[in-house]
């Protein structure tokens, strides 16, 4: 049974740089894409981007100039930074597995990981 | 961009009644690439369904997905106390890659 382990700072004051990770167990890391989501406090979900095995990222295009997803194979690992940080980057972060075969979804979440932005 | 618009925000039923949830996008999406999920509170989002109507491994068979084009359904046959949470569609599109709704509450009357 594929798991999602995150961790990461979870206090940041404005202008750092956030960075989370989120390792894979129990199952394969080839033949997926490994995606970031979050929550802001009482809000919905919104895609940060994702990553696959070989390294080929897609972002959230209001998010692009201060994301980077990045991945380690040998250790089955992907991880995000996001930086200047601002109190609007509060949320909960969640890594997932996406899923894009027959149909397109994403099945496996990280228990989350929650940030505050403040000074 | 395609938005998703979910509608309503709030809905407030009994157990045993019947819960139906619409998802609307403003472009036409396919069916492929639409799917629901669970959220209780201070947990992950959960798979109900993908490519519109197919069930995820392990959810029962009470939770329904339909239709196409523009037009989505998630559908609750029976409420069961443990479903009560809060339920977002998600569309898989160009960019950004996915983009969800903005969630209906499915509250106890």
């Amino acid at each position: 049974q594929v798991q999602l382990q995150q961790w990461g700072a979870g206090l940041l004051k404005p202008s750092e740089t956030l960075s989370l990770t989120c390792a894979v167990y129990g199952g394969s890391f080839s033949g997926y894409y490994w995606s970031w989501i979050r929550q802001p406090p009482g809000k919905g979900l919104e895609c940060i981007g994702d990553i696959n095995h070989s390294g080929s990222t897609n972002y959230n295009p209001s998010l692009k100039s201060r994301v980077t997803i990045s991945v380690d194979t040998s250790k089955n690992q992907f991880s995000l930074k996001l930086s200047s940080v601002t109190a609007a980057d509060t949320a909960v972060y969640y890594c997932a597995r996406g899923v894009t075969l027959d149909y397109y979804y994403m099945d496996v979440w990280g228990k989350g990981t929650t940030v505050t932005v403040s000074s | 961009e395609i938005v998703l618009t979910q509608s309503p925000g709030t809905l407030s039923l009994s157990p045993g009644e019947r819960a139906t949830l619409s998802c609307r996008a403003s472009q036409s999406v396919s069916s492929s690439y639409l799917a629901w999920y669970q959220q209780k509170p201070g947990q992950a989002p959960r798979l109900l369904i993908s490519g519109a109507s197919s069930r995820a491994t392990g959810i029962p068979d009470r939770f329904s997905g339909s239709g196409s084009g523009t037009d989505f359904t998630l559908t609750i046959s029976r409420l069961e106390p443990e479903d009560f949470a809060v339920y977002y569609c998600q569309q898989y599109g160009s960019s950004p890659k996915y983009t969800f709704g903005q969630g209906t509450k499915l509250q106890i009357k």
